[in-house]
Parts: C-alpha cells; sequence; structure tokens
C-alpha cells in the first residue's frame, strides 16, 4: 500500500510568521506532487504541483521536493489567518497510475 | 479555468433511498473520480473511470455504483442509502495522462436519516 504521511496538527504559528508543512511518502517511484488546501466545509483546491526536485515559488507559497529524502514539503510566507485551512499533500503513483495518493491534511491554524 | 460542477450540493435523504449523484466537468477530461470525506479518515476514492462506460472500483466501492455514458458525465448512484453514507461526496477530474492534477468539484453533502 503506497502511503503518504501528515502531520495532522494543529499547526498554530502567529500572524506573519513561516508556517512550513510536511509530507513524506513511501513510493519512491512517484513523480507528480501537489498541495491542496482546503477550508472547513469546502472542497481542495490547488495550491502548487511540483515534479522537479528543489523549490518552486509562487506568491507567498514555496513547495520543496526531495525525491532522495523522498518528502516534500508547502512553505507559507507572512502567513495570514486567512491562511488557517486543511493542507492535503497528494503524490502521484508511479507505474503510469492515473490515482493520486492523498495525505489526510495538516490543519493550519493562523492566530492574530 | 477548470469547473467540475456537482448540481446537488445539499441532500437529505430517507433510509432505502436511491440516491443519484452528478457531476459534469467541461475540461475534455478523461479521468473522472468519486470520493467521500470523512472527518479524521481523509479522502477515500469510491470509484474511477477513465473513459467513457469504463469504471473501476476504488478503495470503499460498497454500496455503490457509478454511470459514466458521456466523457463529460460521472453519477454516483447509492442503490439503497443508509446512514453510514452520510458524508461529503467530491466528484474529480483529470487529463487522460498519468501524474496530472486532479480537479475537485464543489462537493454534495448528503445526510441519510
Amino acid at each position: 500500500q503506497k502511503e503518504v504521511e501528515q502531520n495532522s496538527g494543529p499547526l498554530s504559528v502567529p500572524e506573519g510568521a513561516i508556517a512550513s508543512l510536511n509530507c513524506t511518502y513511501s513510493d519512491r517511484g512517484s513523480q507528480s506532487f501537489f498541495w491542496y488546501r482546503q477550508y472547513s466545509g469546502k472542497s481542495p483546491e490547488l495550491i502548487m504541483s511540483i515534479y522537479s526536485n528543489g523549490d518552486k515559488e509562487d506568491g507567498r507559497f514555496t513547495a520543496q521536493l526531495n525525491k532522495a529524502s523522498q518528502y516534500v514539503s508547502l512553505l507559507i510566507r507572512d502567513s495570514q489567518p486567512s491562511d488557517s485551512a486543511t493542507y492535503l499533500c497528494a503524490v502521484g503513483q508511479s507505474g503510469g497510475s492515473y490515482i493520486p495518493t492523498f495525505g489526510r491534511g495538516t490543519s493550519l491554524i493562523v492566530h492574530p | 479555468d477548470v469547473k467540475v460542477t456537482q448540481s446537488s450540493r445539499y441532500l437529505v435523504k430517507r433510509t432505502g433511498e436511491k440516491v443519484f449523484l452528478e457531476c459534469v466537468q467541461d475540461m475534455d477530461h478523461e479521468n473522472m473520480f468519486w470520493y467521500r470525506q470523512d472527518p479524521g479518515l481523509g479522502l477515500r476514492l469510491i470509484y474511477f473511470s477513465y473513459d467513457v462506460k469504463m469504471k473501476e472500483k476504488g478503495d470503499i466501492p460498497e454500496g455503490y455504483s457509478v454511470s459514466r455514458e458521456k466523457k463529460e458525465r460521472f453519477s454516483l448512484i447509492l442503490e439503497s442509502a443508509s446512514t453510514n453514507q452520510t458524508s461529503m461526496y467530491l466528484c474529480a477530474s483529470s487529463l487522460g495522462s498519468a501524474g496530472n492534477t486532479i480537479y475537485f468539484g464543489e462537493g454534495s453533502w448528503l445526510t441519510v436519516v
């Protein structure tokens, strides 16, 4: 069973701080990685995708991928209360599967 | 923008009723998915379809069936609703090749009483 692990949290950070969300995965052949944000009672929305080792930045968000260590992380700079949500990590499986594996999510709370 | 539309957002059904959840996507995606999401259990895949009339069971197909007669439409059917099927149901779609982004609909909240 291919697994994606996330700390369920909650991760609590003060407004303006950097929030760091981590995700590890078991399928060494995985090639695609995604971060979704899910507000309470809403559906997941894509924040970022990353396919190569290293960092990928989009505004206040930075995704970091390290395939050798099998982890992917999401950094949120200048965290805002509106960033409070559950963040889901998803990993595309190897072997040509169309079905990604989702972690259970990390709850982030940004307090003023 | 990708649009995945779930027409029924909030439903209340009685035990034993047949329930249809409809999903339509407008991006010509080959793959469509039905998930359910429950607190503490994360997203669980019910069924997956990679082409018209093609379907594969996910992790929790028992009590559900699906229909995909047209590429843009994927329906989830609860043949005889039970209270343990009370949940949020999420439809999603993606392009046909592996590793593509999954886009979710807004979700359907089903309560079975």
